[in-house]
Formats: structure tokens, sequence, C-alpha cells
């Protein structure tokens, strides 16, 4: 069965220092992954996302996720933090089969920026 | 294009009462999910509709929820007799159909069960 886990609940960093959110998943075949931003009291807004191909995807905001099968692993980085970029961040893998594609989603990670 | 949008956006119930959600997608996409998302927690997959089929139902979907959409545009969501346990952040989301497509998320419906 899918699953999704991100190992830090809670991340501080500093304004300009970079970032890396983790994120392991479970999956039989090749998964299709995202990360998904969440702020307070808004809808999840789509950050990026893999499907196939390059490993290295870069998305919105300046944001990039590598993709390591070997590590099961789909890890968010930025190079610069934003005191905007203080949100709540969930991965998602969803189906590579033409189903219902519900996606699966981490317990997310929290991030907070400090001047 | 104005995205997927819910209502209400709040919802304050007393216990056993019965409470109605609705989502509106975005216009031309034909699949339209339902989340519950609880404090501290990731979205969990409740149902999904494919135009106006319900295809898949989670677990989590008790006998006190139904889900319903008509005329495959406009989803409701509707829980009845609530519980303090349903008190949770309803999220509906749409796309079109294939695994390559990303869903669009709504801003969510904040239900509180007194």
């Amino acid at each position: 069965a899918q699953s999704v886990t991100q190992p830090d609940i809670h991340i501080t960093v500093s304004e300009g220092a970079s970032l890396e959110l983790r994120c392991n998943y479970s999956y039989g075949a090749t998964p299709y992954l995202f990360w998904y931003v969440q702020s307070p009291g808004q809808g999840l807004q789509l950050l990026l996302k893999y499907f196939s191909g390059d490993t290295l995807v870069q998305g919105i905001k300046g944001f990039e996720a590598e993709f390591k099968r070997s590590q099961s692993s789909f890890n968010l980085r930025k190079p610069s933090v934003h005191w905007s970029d203080a949100a709540e961040y969930f991965c998602a893998v969803g189906s590579s089969f033409n189903t219902g594609n519900q996606f699966y989603f981490g317990t997310g990670t929290s991030l907070t920026v400090i001047p | 294009d104005t995205g997927v949008s819910q209502d209400p956006r709040h919802k304050i119930t007393k216990r056993g009462q019965n409470v109605t959600f609705r989502c509106d997608p975005i216009s031309e996409h034909n699949r339209l999910y339902w989340y519950r998302q609880t404090l501290g927690q990731g979205p969990e997959f409740l149902t999904y509709f494919q135009n106006e089929a319900q295809l898949e139902k989670s677990r989590l979907l008790s006998d006190r929820f139904s889900a319903e959409r008509p005329k495959g545009s406009f989803s409701t969501l509707e829980i009845q007799r609530t519980e303090q346990g349903d008190s949770a952040m309803y999220l509906c989301a749409s796309s079109l159909v294939g695994g390559r497509n990303e869903q669009f998320f709504g801003p969510g419906t904040r239900l509180t069960v007194l």
C-alpha cells in the first residue's frame, strides 16, 4: 500500500538560509509524487510534481525537489528561504495507474522562518 | 477560472445535528475528491467521483456520511448525526482524468462539533 513519511514535524530556519524538507514514500511501482504548501486557513497549493524523466524537478516560488528511487525519497529544497515561505508543507504520492488516483499525504512539516 | 470553491468555510454545529457541505470544482474537471484533514495530520482520502459516478469510498466514510454529485458538476457531502470526532477540515479537490493530472484544492470547510 502507498504511504508517505515526513520525518520532520516542525522546522525552523533563518530568513535567507537554505531549506530541505524530507519525504520518504512507499509504493510498489513508479510513483507520481507531489509537494503541496498550505498556509493557515487556506487550501493546498501545488509546488511541484514528478512523474518521470529528470529526477530534479523545478517548481514555483523557487522550490525544487529531487527524486531518488534508491532511497525512496523526494526531498524538497530551496536555496534561500523568505519569510513568506512559512507554512505547512505536504508531500503526497499518487497512483501511476489511471484509476482513482487518490493521493496519500504525509503528516506535513510546519516551517517557521525567523528574521 | 475561479478555482475550486467550497461553502460554507466554517460550520459550528451541535452533536447529533446534520450538516451539508458543498463543493464547486473547476468547470472542466471530471474528477472530484473529498478529503478530511484533522489537526496535525495530512489530508485523508474519503471518496471520489468521476463525473456523477461515485467510484471509490474510504473506510473512513462511515454510514453517517453520504456524498453526491448529481449532474457531474458540484458535489455535496452530508454528515448525519454529527459526533465530536467529526470535527475537522473537509477539503474538496478536482482534476482531469489521468494520474498525471494534479488535484486542485479548495479552501476547505472547517467543521466544529460541540
